[in-house]
């Protein structure tokens, strides 16, 4: 057990659906943040979000749609996805506020299991 | 771009020490370095982290090089469930963005 929580842990949907990743964490953490994992690759940072306010988005195309209500639910709302998006999709979070200069460490990531997504 | 250098993969025997290396040449004063593993069918788990001192913990030791140019994570008695892929990252206060590099994939031989 992380603390970190992804549902589903798998989904296939096809090119025209959509559908909606889930993260919730329990930790009291500030941050949460999405990793994209294809097959051969490393981790790719997608989006972060503190306090509820998203501070990065990586050059994630459209059709990947975050949300975070509250600091300890995140989501990825996915439309009209190409096969080339299938990987496994991870949520993290940290107790940190990324970007506050003055701390001079910070705190570990926490990484739910993933959902592994698979688009037909 | 991961700013990390790290062997693609590793092998060692069952009960025995492993020393994972990494390269990190242009890290700059507030970068820590931290270090996490990804276990099959499961999302990266820290490991451990530091700045300039050597760092001990219940998984692991950290050691770091006097120039803060390299590190090595040792696990000091491997076991067939330390097998994974091993990530060493820099991470600073200032950068919103943690970025992952490749990796060790560690095999362990029984």
């Amino acid at each position: 057990e992380t603390g970190v929580t992804q549902t589903p842990r798998h989904l296939v949907m096809g090119m025209t659906n959509k559908k909606s990743l889930k993260c919730e964490q329990h930790l009291g953490h500030n941050a949460m943040y999405w990793y994209k994992q294809s097959a051969k690759k490393p981790l790719e940072l997608m989006f972060v979000y503190n306090f509820k306010e998203q501070t990065e988005n990586n050059s994630v195309p459209s059709r990947f749609s975050p949300e975070c209500p509250n600091s300890s639910h995140l989501f990825l709302h996915l439309h009209t996805l190409q096969p080339e998006d299938s990987a496994l999709y991870l949520c993290a979070s940290s107790q940190d506020f990324p970007g506050q200069g003055a701390l001079p460490n910070r705190s570990p990531l926490h990484f739910g299991n993933g959902t592994r997504l698979t688009v037909t | 771009d991961a700013k990390t250098t790290q062997p693609n993969s590793m092998e060692s025997n069952e009960e025995e020490p492993v020393h994972l290396p990494c390269n990190h040449s242009t890290i700059s004063g507030t970068d820590y370095i931290h270090w996490y593993r990804q276990l099959p069918s499961q999302g990266p788990e820290y490991v451990i982290h530091g700045l300039t001192s050597n760092v001990n913990n219940r998984m692991a030791s950290l050691a770091i090089a006097e120039d803060r140019k390299s590190s090595t994570l040792i696990l000091h008695r491997a076991t067939l469930r330390d097998a994974a892929v091993y990530y060493c990252i820099l991470i600073s206060a200032r950068d919103d963005k943690i970025i992952f590099g490749k990796g060790t994939r560690l095999h362990i031989l029984p």
